[in-house]
C-alpha cells in the first residue's frame, strides 16, 4: 500500500509565528486529506486537495501531485492551532501519516 | 457541512465482551469505513463497504470483527470477543458520489476501553 510520511514529527511556534508542514507520499493518489485532531481526539476536515492549492483563513495546503508531497501551511498561529496534524492519501483506502505534533505557546 | 455520527462516545467493557459501535452516515453516501487509533499511533484503516458487502480489509479485520448495514442509515461494527488490545478510538468515514476517492467525512469517534 502506499506509504506517507510528514515532518517535522514536532513543531513548536510562538504565537504569531507561521510554519510549513510537509506530507510525502510514495505513489500517485486521487485524494489527498489534511486534518487536525483536537484535544478531545476528533478528526477535523482541513482539506480535501488532490492537487492544486486551497486556502481557508489562516490555513491554506498545496499538492504537487506529480512530486508526490503536500503541504499545509500555517499563518499566523494562535494557541487553538495546537494538535497533531494528519495527512492521508487514497489508494483504495485512506493511508494516514504518523502526524505532526504542534504546540503554540502564548 | 452534513456529519457522521457515532454512538456512544465512550465504552468501556471488560475483556471477552462483544461490543458493537454504531455510526450513522451522510444520508447520500455510498461508501463506509472504519478506522481506528490507538492511543499516541497513527490511524489504521480497518474495513470499506460498498454496496451492502466489504469492499476492502486489513489485516486487523480478523474473524473478531463484522461490520454491518442493518437498515439504510446505520452502520455497525461488531467486535465478538474483546482483547485489551482493541482499547483505542474507532472512527467511521463515509464518502459519497460515484467516486471512491472522493473526500471521507469523519465520525467524531468512539472511544472502546478493554478492561
Amino acid at each position: 500500500g502506499i506509504q506517507v510520511e510528514q515532518s517535522p514529527p514536532d513543531l513548536i511556534l510562538q504565537e504569531g509565528a507561521n510554519s510549513t508542514l510537509r506530507c510525502n507520499f510514495s505513489d500517485s493518489v486521487n485524494n489527498l486529506q489534511w486534518f487536525h485532531q483536537n484535544p478531545w481526539g476528533q478528526l477535523i476536515n482541513l482539506f480535501y486537495i488532490p492537487s492544486g492549492t486551497k486556502q481557508n483563513g489562516r490555513l491554506s495546503a498545496t499538492t504537487v501531485a506529480t512530486e508526490r508531497y503536500s503541504l499545509l501551511y500555517i499563518s499566523s498561529s494562535q494557541t487553538t492551532d495546537s494538535g497533531v496534524y494528519f495527512c492521508a492519501a487514497y489508494d483504495y483506502k485512506l493511508s494516514f501519516g504518523a502526524g505532526t505534533t504542534v504546540t503554540v505557546r502564548a | 457541512e452534513p456529519e457522521v455520527t457515532q454512538t456512544p462516545s465512550h465504552q468501556v467493557t471488560q475483556m471477552g465482551q462483544e461490543v458493537i459501535l454504531r455510526c450513522v452516515p451522510i444520508s447520500n453516501h455510498l461508501y463506509f469505513y472504519w478506522y481506528r487509533q490507538i492511543l499516541g499511533q497513527k490511524v489504521e484503516f480497518l474495513v470499506s463497504f460498498y454496496n451492502n458487502e466489504i469492499s476492502e480489509k486489513s489485516e486487523i479485520f480478523d474473524d473478531q470483527f463484522s461490520v454491518e448495514r442493518p437498515d439504510g442509515s446505520n452502520f455497525t461494527l461488531k467486535i465478538r470477543s474483546t482483547k485489551l488490545e482493541d482499547s483505542a478510538m474507532y472512527f467511521c468515514a463515509s464518502s459519497g458520489g460515484s467516486q471512491r476517492e472522493g473526500k471521507q467525512y469523519f465520525g467524531p469517534g468512539t472511544r472502546l476501553t478493554v478492561t
